[in-house]
């Protein structure tokens, strides 16, 4: 059975800290996706990033980053530089197929991020 | 614009009273869906569809239906809704064509917050 384990609950840094958000996921499967979802104080779900299971690169985007580590099955995301309009609940999620029937998610990490 | 689009923002019903909420996507997709967020939880799904007629349950489908007669319309229904039912609601979509789009997503609505009384 596929499930994603996000231990921290809530983080709180200054701004300009840096900060990891951990992703850990469990799946039978050989080929699957992983994705991070950003929930502003708005609520709606901003899309963030998909990473396919067979592409272990690492992905960099201005001052995101996300580390995928299949041999520890890790998804970590990496702010840099925290802003306080990064406060927000981070989700991890996996699919174990495509067209994403269904994505597990994970509990969540809220991001506070303080002046 | 491609958009995901739910209908209402917010709700609040009382027990016993029937409601529906609408979804609907204007990206021609085929495959959609519905999540319910609790806190602690995170986001479970509760019904997906991978084309018109064609449903199927998710991992929490007890006391709600679906229904797919349109591409694009996906409507989540309460019969009879109970307080253990006040949630964030997502709707979803995406293409199907996950394998061969690299940048391939599911898109989500911008939720449904029902309160049940």
């Amino acid at each position: 059975a596929q499930k994603v384990t996000q231990a921290q609950t809530e983080i709180s840094v200054v701004e300009k800290e840096d900060v990891t958000l951990d992703c850990v996921y469990e799946t039978r499967d050989t080929t699957y996706y992983l994705f991070w979802y950003k929930q502003p104080p708005s609520g709606e779900l901003v899309f963030l990033i998909r990473r396919n299971s067979f592409d272990e690169q690492n992905e960099i985007s201005g001052r995101y980053s996300w580390n995928f580590q299949k041999s520890t099955s890790s998804f970590n995301f990496t702010i840099t530089a925290s802003q306080v309009v990064d406060s927000a609940v981070y989700f991890c999620a996996l699919s174990e197929q495509a067209p994403f029937q269904k994505l597990v998610f994970g509990t969540g990490t809220r991001l506070l991020v303080s002046p | 614009e491609a958009q995901v689009t739910q209908n209402p923002r917010y709700l609040i019903t009382v027990t016993g009273k029937k409601l529906t909420v609408t979804c609907s996507q204007n990206m021609n997709h085929e495959y959609m869906s519905w999540y319910r967020q609790d806190p602690g939880l995170g986001l479970r799904q509760i019904y997906y569809s991978m084309n018109v007629e064609v449903t199927d349950k998710g991992d929490v489908p007890e006391g709600y239906k679906v229904s797919r007669k349109e591409k694009r319309n996906f409507p989540l229904i309460l019969e009879s809704p109970s307080p253990n039912q006040t949630s964030l609601y997502f709707c979803a979509s995406s293409s199907g064509q996950g394998r061969s789009l690299y940048n391939e997503k599911l898109f989500f609505g911008s939720g449904t917050q029902l309160s049940v009384l």
